[in-house]
């Protein structure tokens, strides 16, 4: 089980705004940098955000990402159905001393 | 480019051992740490294990403790995944993955299917 809680799926019309909540703990989102990753599914994944809010040469800034104390947001503006997949957070965290993926969630365009 | 391709996965018994090799080209392969992340069917990332740029340090997470080993030849740009004692929840996609120095994923490979089954 995931020390990383991340809501299921979210959906939203061509064009609109989803976020996508990663809720965590002193030990991983609060004390190290949060990083997100898109799958499409029979993909792998790719990194859309590391260091909290930085994107990676090639990603469109619709893509952000924010953390406020043990919580992480990736927001998709625009949204486009070529968005469609399941997003992950991802942290260090200190007490397992391991890496932690988020539970994922499935973005849906209607 | 970066690139990063997995090879040695397939179909093994329960108790059965077997090893994944990740090769890698692109960059400069003895200055970053390498690491593995599975995916079971249908089911979320998990990170299995990661080590340094020289190979002296390892990190596993608890599920493989004991019983995988992580290993890299810098000479080979080559980075291993010794897996015994396999059990039918051991069954994943394997991914090769270079890790940044903040401890991000920023390369994957294709990844490769390993099956636990009798």
């Amino acid at each position: 089980q995931s020390v990383l809680t991340q809501p299921p799926s979210v959906s939203a019309a061509p064009g609109q705004k989803v976020t996508i909540s990663c809720s965590g703990s002193s030990s991983n989102i609060g004390n190290n940098y949060v990083s997100w990753y898109q799958q499409v599914p029979g993909t792998a994944p790719k990194v859309l955000i590391y260091e909290n809010n930085k994107r990676p040469s090639g990603i469109p800034d619709r893509f952000s990402g924010s953390k406020s104390g043990t919580s992480a947001t990736l927001g998709i503006t625009g949204l486009q159905t070529g968005d469609e997949a399941d997003y992950y957070c991802g942290t260090w965290d200190s007490s397992l001393s391991a890496y932690v993926f988020g539970t994922g969630t499935k973005v849906t365009v209607l | 480019e970066v690139q990063l391709l997995e090879s040695g996965g397939g179909l093994v018994q329960p108790g059965g051992s077997l090893r994944l090799s990740c090769a890698a080209s692109g960059f400069t392969f003895s200055s970053y740490a390498m690491s593995w992340v599975r995916q079971a069917p249908g089911k979320g990332l998990e990170w299995v294990s990661t080590i340094n740029n020289s190979g002296g340090s390892t990190y596993y997470a608890d599920s493989v403790k004991g019983r995988f080993t992580i290993s890299r030849d810098n000479s080979k740009h080559t980075v291993y995944l010794q897996m015994d004692s396999l059990r039918a929840e051991d069954t994943a996609v394997y991914y090769c993955a270079k890790r940044a120095d903040s401890y991000y994923f920023d390369y994957w490979g294709q990844g490769t299917l390993v099956t636990v089954s009798s």
